[in-house]
C-alpha cells in the first residue's frame, strides 16, 4: 500500500493564481480529510469527505473548495490564492468506525507558498 | 474556549530519562477519542496512541503509554526511556463523538520535546 500520497510537494503560486491540490489513498477510507498547519497554531480542519460525493466543511474552509467523486482521490482546489494560504497542508483518511480507533493516516504534506 | 490545551510549548529531556507531555481537553460530548501524534523535522504525522473515553485502561504502546484522568480532562503523554529520535513537535488531539463528522480531529497547538544526549 502507498498509504496517502499528496501531489505535489512543494509549490509556490502568485496571489491571485489558482491550483489544485492532489490527494490519494489506496486503503479504501471513507474518511478523507484536509488540515492546514501554521506555525504555532496546530492543524486545522479545511473540509472533509465522509465517503463519495459528499464533502463538508471544516473549521477554515474560505477560499477553499472540494470534491469527492471516488473513494481515493480527494482534491482541493484554492481558488484565487492569497497570502494567508500561505501553509503547510496535510491530507488525512481513516475508517468511519464508531467508537473504533479510527486513527487518522496523513499524507507527507504540501507546502504552499503564496506571494 | 480551545478544546485541546497544551500548555508547553517546548520541553527538554535527559537522554534514557522518562517525560510527561500534558495535555487537557473541553468536551461535554461522552463519546470521545484522544490522540496523540509525532511530528519530526521531516514533517509527516505519525500516529502514537489512541484513548477512548471508555476505557477502562490507560492506553499503552510500546514505550507510550497515556495517563487519562477522564475526571480531569486530562490526557497526558508520557514516553519512557527517551531517545534522539524522539525529539519532535508533538500533538495532543480529540474526537468528538459519532454520525458524520466522527473522523474530525481537534488538534491543539504542540509541545515540541528536545532530547539531550
Amino acid at each position: 500500500n502507498a498509504g496517502v500520497t499528496q501531489t505535489p510537494k512543494f509549490q509556490v503560486l502568485k496571489t491571485g493564481q489558482s491550483m489544485t491540490l492532489q490527494c490519494a489513498q489506496d486503503m479504501n477510507h471513507e474518511y478523507m480529510s484536509w488540515y492546514r498547519q501554521d506555525p504555532g497554531m496546530g492543524l486545522r480542519l479545511i473540509h472533509y469527505s465522509v465517503g463519495a460525493g459528499i464533502t463538508d466543511q471544516g473549521e477554515v474552509p474560505n477560499g477553499y473548495n472540494v470534491s469527492r467523486s471516488t473513494t481515493e482521490d480527494f482534491p482541493l482546489r484554492l481558488l484565487s490564492a492569497a497570502p494567508s494560504q500561505t501553509s503547510v497542508y496535510f491530507c488525512a483518511s481513516s475508517y468511519s468506525l464508531a467508537g473504533g480507533p479510527g486513527e487518522q493516516y496523513f499524507g507527507p504534506g504540501t507546502r504552499l507558498t503564496v506571494t | 474556549a480551545q478544546k485541546i490545551t497544551q500548555t508547553q510549548p517546548g520541553m527538554f529531556v535527559q537522554e534514557k530519562e522518562a517525560v510527561t507531555l500534558d495535555c487537557t481537553y473541553d468536551t461535554s460530548d461522552p463519546s470521545y477519542g484522544l490522540f496523540w501524534y509525532k511530528q519530526p523535522s521531516s514533517g509527516e504525522m505519525i500516529f502514537l496512541i489512541y484513548q477512548g473515553s471508555y476505557d477502562q485502561q490507560n492506553a499503552t504502546e510500546g514505550r507510550y503509554s497515556l495517563n487519562f484522568q477522564k475526571a480531569r480532562k486530562s490526557a497526558n503523554l508520557v514516553i519512557s526511556a527517551s531517545q534522539l529520535g524522539d525529539s519532535a513537535m508533538y500533538f495532543c488531539a480529540m474526537r468528538e463523538g459519532g454520525g458524520g463528522s466522527q473522523g474530525n480531529l481537534i488538534f491543539g497547538k504542540g509541545t515540541k520535546l528536545s532530547v539531550k544526549p
